[in-house]
């Protein structure tokens, strides 16, 4: 079976700051790892995913994970954040070859200040 | 190309009442799967279809709800009697089947509310 804990619930941060967003994973068995992104009023979209090969994932809005196997982290960062980003992220595993459903994390809901 | 949609967007409904939500997959995807989020928790795993069949329902709550996927391709969960814990939002997404299987797509979600 496999569990994900995001370690923080809410994350204030000012525009243009950096900001970490923080995923550790358990599994028994190899994942495909993700992360989801739900903006105000709107479904969940996918923001990147870790499959194989390299270990860092970049989105097209600037937002990147490194895949950690000794750590069994997937944390998401971004180098300098924009109101827009405010949203709530989820990290997500899912089986590799079988299983099919997806685990997610409890969210992360990240503010951006002016 | 359509994403997966989902009716109505929102729901509220008097407890004991019936609900039927509405999922149309991505055409071509044979994978259907049903999440749901209560507030302020994960999202969890319902069930997954595999065309009409039902490969794994391990997250269904209970035999209130009722999820059918007839001629695979959209499908509908029914919650009868609704009872107020089953608020919250409920999520279809779908995906491809075998080695193109890589991600779900979601819909936009059912915000169910029983009062």
């Amino acid at each position: 079976a496999q569990s994900v804990t995001q370690l923080d619930s809410q994350v204030p941060v000012f525009e243009e700051a950096p900001v970490e967003l923080r995923c550790n994973y358990s599994s028994s068995v190899s994942v495909y790892l993700f992360w989801y992104v739900q903006y105000p009023n709107q479904g969940l979209q996918l923001l990147l995913k870790y499959l194989s090969g390299s270990t860092l994932v970049e989105s097209i809005n600037g937002f990147e994970a490194e895949f950690n196997k000794s750590q069994t982290s997937f944390h998401l960062r971004k180098p300098s954040v924009h109101i827009s980003d405010t949203a709530e992220y989820f990290c997500a595993v899912s089986e590799v070859g079988g299983g099919f459903k997806t685990i997610f994390g409890a969210g992360t809901r990240l503010f951006v200040k002016a | 190309e359509a994403g997966v949609t989902q009716f109505p967007s929102h729901s509220v409904i008097e407890k004991g009442q019936t609900v039927t939500l509405r999922c149309d997959p991505i055409s071509g995807h044979d994978n259907l799967y049903w999440y749901r989020r209560v507030m302020g928790k994960e999202i969890k795993f319902l069930l997954h279809f595999v065309k009409e069949s039902k490969q794994d329902e391990s997250g269904m709550p209970n035999n209130r709800f009722l999820a059918e996927r007839t001629g695979g391709t959209y499908s509908t969960l029914k919650v009868q009697p609704a009872e107020l814990e089953d608020s919250g939002v409920y999520f279809c997404a779908s995906s491809q089947v075998g080695v193109l299987r890589t991600e779900a797509f979601f819909g936009q979600g059912t915000r169910l509310t029983v009062v």
